[in-house]
């Protein structure tokens, strides 16, 4: 069984830089996509992007600018690093494993337990 | 982006009643040439991140009650359960995955009656 577990700061200064890292375990990171997805408090979900095994990567539009996600394959663990972060980066933010479709898009089969993240000075 | 649009957005059903929640997007989500809907159902009980019930629109994933059902196509769907047992409160969000960036239904917040 696959299990994720996210890690990093729970507290992010305003202008600063997010980072998180995912671990795996149970399951090699090899040969699949792998996502981060926020959720901000009493709101819905958002794809934030993945990257793939190989080192791919696809970003959502909207957060393009801002982020990058990268992997360890000798840790077995990807990361999240958003940049000049403000109080709407306010978010529960989950690890998942992505299945993606012949088009590139993800779903998502297994997520970590999630971690919140305050943006605040 | 398309827009999933999920209804009603809280619900109380009594235990052993059916539960039927609604999704609809604001295109259609049916791929012609595979006449597969790229549509998944997620379920998040309190305190935990959300678990996938049924991809492909109407296909359950392993160990997932076989009272949960998925329906529908194109543009309209919606996730039947059955007979509502205690444990299945929690909040329901619908995704598309036709279309970058996938997105998410707003949430139908499941409760007994």
């Amino acid at each position: 069984q696959v299990q994720l577990q996210e890690s990093g700061p729970g507290l992010v200064k305003p202008s600063e830089t997010l980072s998180l890292t995912c671990s795996v375990s149970g399951g090699s990171i090899s040969n699949y996509y792998w996502s981060w997805i926020r959720q901000p408090p009493g709101k819905g979900l958002e794809w934030i992007g993945y990257v793939h095994y190989n080192g791919n990567t696809n970003y959502n539009p909207s957060l393009k600018s801002r982020v990058t996600i990268s992997l360890d394959t000798s840790k077995n663990q990807f990361s999240l690093k958003l940049s000049s972060v403000t109080a709407a980066d306010t978010a529960m933010y989950y690890c998942a494993r992505s299945q993606v479709v012949p088009a590139g898009i993800p779903y998502f089969d297994y997520w970590g337990q999630g971690t919140l993240v305050t943006v605040s000075s | 982006d398309i827009v999933m649009t999920q209804s009603p957005d809280s619900l109380a059903v009594s235990l052993g009643e059916r539960a039927t929640i609604n999704c609809k997007s604001s295109r259609s989500v049916l791929y012609s040439s595979n006449e597969k809907n790229y549509l998944a159902w997620y379920q998040q009980k309190p305190g935990q991140p959300p678990k996938l019930l049924i991809d492909w629109s109407s296909t359950r994933e392993s160990g997932v009650p076989d009272r949960f059902t998925g329906s529908g196509s194109g543009t309209d769907f919606t996730l039947t359960i059955s007979t509502l047992q205690a444990e299945d409160v929690a909040v329901y969000f619908c995704q598309q995955y036709y279309s970058t960036p996938p997105t998410f239904g707003q949430g139908t917040k499941l409760e007994i009656k």
